[in-house]
């Protein structure tokens, strides 16, 4: 099973900073990587797929990028709708695997 | 638009069964795989179950392997996932998610919540 470790767990930032978080799998997943963005009380929203793809509908303020162990997902200027939890996940392998999730909350 | 409603959550007992569905609207339900994913209270997201667009081929989280079942009916949209010998660390919101083109989860319902205590 592939490991998707996420860092930091949590990260206090003001609207308008810039904020990077870190995901990191046991083994390589080629770019078979997502991001997901999940709001309280909310089902999770698909962001990045493919390392680096924004979805549908997608800001330009997120982008991806990363290969093989090490991924990262970059909100350029925090809006005050950015403030969530955010989840990567592989789809390289089974089972699928999600990593445990970074909060974005406000400092 | 794309819809999926999740139903049949609710509480049971452990070692009981429960059979959830999930009805698809607004794509071709019958050309694309379909997962379950499930978050148990204040926690993250856990792969479960998926099936393949025909319903030919399944897969299982090896903590869920030999005690739930997927299944599709792609002549009336919906996606089932019956559920047997319940635990308590089965309790989650359980989420019916359509897979994109390239396999990612581009569409989730609402979740249904399963509870198993005495």
């Amino acid at each position: 099973e592939t490991v998707l470790t996420q860092s930091p767990a949590t990260l206090s930032l003001s609207p308008g900073e810039r904020a990077a978080l870190s995901c990191r799998a046991s083994q390589s997943v080629s770019s078979d990587l997502a991001w997901y963005q999940q709001k309280p009380g909310q089902a999770p929203r698909l962001l990045i797929y493919d390392a680096s793809n924004r979805a549908t509908g997608i800001p330009a303020r997120f982008s991806g990028s990363g290969s093989g162990t090490d991924f990262t997902l970059t909100i350029s200027s925090l809006e005050p709708e950015d403030f969530a939890v955010y989840y990567c996940q592989q789809r390289n392998n089974w089972p699928r695997t999600f990593g445990q999730g970074t909060k974005v909350d406000i400092k | 638009e794309v819809q999926l409603v999740e139903s049949g959550g609710g509480l049971v007992q452990p070692g009981g069964s429960l059979r959830l569905s999930c009805s698809a609207s607004g794509f071709t339900f019958s050309n694309f795989p379909i997962h379950w994913v499930r978050q148990a209270p204040g926690k993250g997201l856990e792969y479960v179950s998926a099936i393949s667009s025909s319903g030919v081929s399944t897969y299982y989280a090896d903590s869920v392997k030999g005690r739930f079942t997927i299944s599709r009916d792609n002549s009336k949209n919906t996606l089932f996932l019956q559920m047997s010998s319940l635990r308590p660390e089965d309790t989650a919101v359980y989420y019916c998610v359509k897979c994109s083109s390239s396999y990612y989860y581009d569409s989730w319902g609402q979740g249904t919540l399963v509870t198993v205590s005495s």
